[in-house]
């Protein structure tokens, strides 16, 4: 099957404007992740859904950051007013469900987001 | 305070050597262990794991690890190192008191030279 796809796959836009970044997760996978990657740096946790629970917001820098997921698929993540700290490689992954730790997750290519 | 690091920012290497790309850890309780690698462009691969059993782990693209504890060390090596192996490796650890956060280390940039 698909593995995790991420759109658009590059975004240029200017700054203040709004964005939205969408990921589509594996097919009958209930956990899903969105990480921000600074250029050639580690990965900065954002947020996390597993099924119907609520999600952990613990990572989003600023309340100009939200996301969202749909029906236990799809989800997007917003980022209002952007400003150009906001540049970065947004990368989406998603596992299947996991009370034990134990399972690897899969991710996108990422959107390469470039705040002018 | 649970942490990864990985020492090296670049290991370079030349094609048909051994690498050894490093790991260390520090949690608490037993730890779950993984490695992923990054191509240019591209998100994270999942290469291995290490939850409990045989200290030497196996995964893709002929790579494997060992988990030491006394050392808290989980080492990515590679008996033969290919050009193909160029890329960005992380060194990632479950945080203990979740069933779902990665401990993520920097990344080590592992070039591998004709």
């Amino acid at each position: 099957g698909a593995g995790v796809s991420q759109s658009p796959s590059n975004k240029v836009t200017e700054k203040g404007k709004d964005v939205e970044l969408r990921c589509d997760p594996i097919s009958g996978h209930t956990a899903l992740y969105w990480y921000r990657q600074s250029l050639g740096q580690g990965l900065e946790f954002l947020i996390y859904f597993q099924g119907n629970s609520a999600p952990d917001k613990s990572g989003l820098p600023s309340d100009r950051f939200s996301a969202e997921r749909t029906g236990g698929s799809v989800s997007t993540l917003t980022i209002q007013r952007t400003q150009q700290e906001d540049s970065a490689v947004y990368l989406c992954a998603s596992s299947s469900h996991d009370p034990a730790g134990v399972k690897p997750q899969h991710f996108g290519d990422g959107t390469r987001l470039s705040i002018l | 305070a649970q942490s990864v690091a990985q020492p090296e920012d670049q290991v370079n290497v030349a094609e048909g050597n051994p690498l050894t790309v490093k790991c260390t850890y520090s949690v608490s309780g037993n730890p779950y262990l993984f490695w992923y690698v990054q191509y240019p462009n591209r998100g994270l691969q999942f290469l291995l794991k290490y939850i409990t059993g045989d200290n030497l782990v196996k995964g893709s693209y002929g790579f494997e690890a060992e988990f030491n504890k006394s050392q808290t060390s989980f080492h990515l090596k590679k008996p033969s190192a290919l050009v193909s192996d160029s890329a960005l490796y992380f060194c990632a650890v479950r945080d203990f008191g979740s069933n779902y956060q990665l401990i993520w280390g920097a990344g080590t940039k592992l070039i591998i030279k004709p």
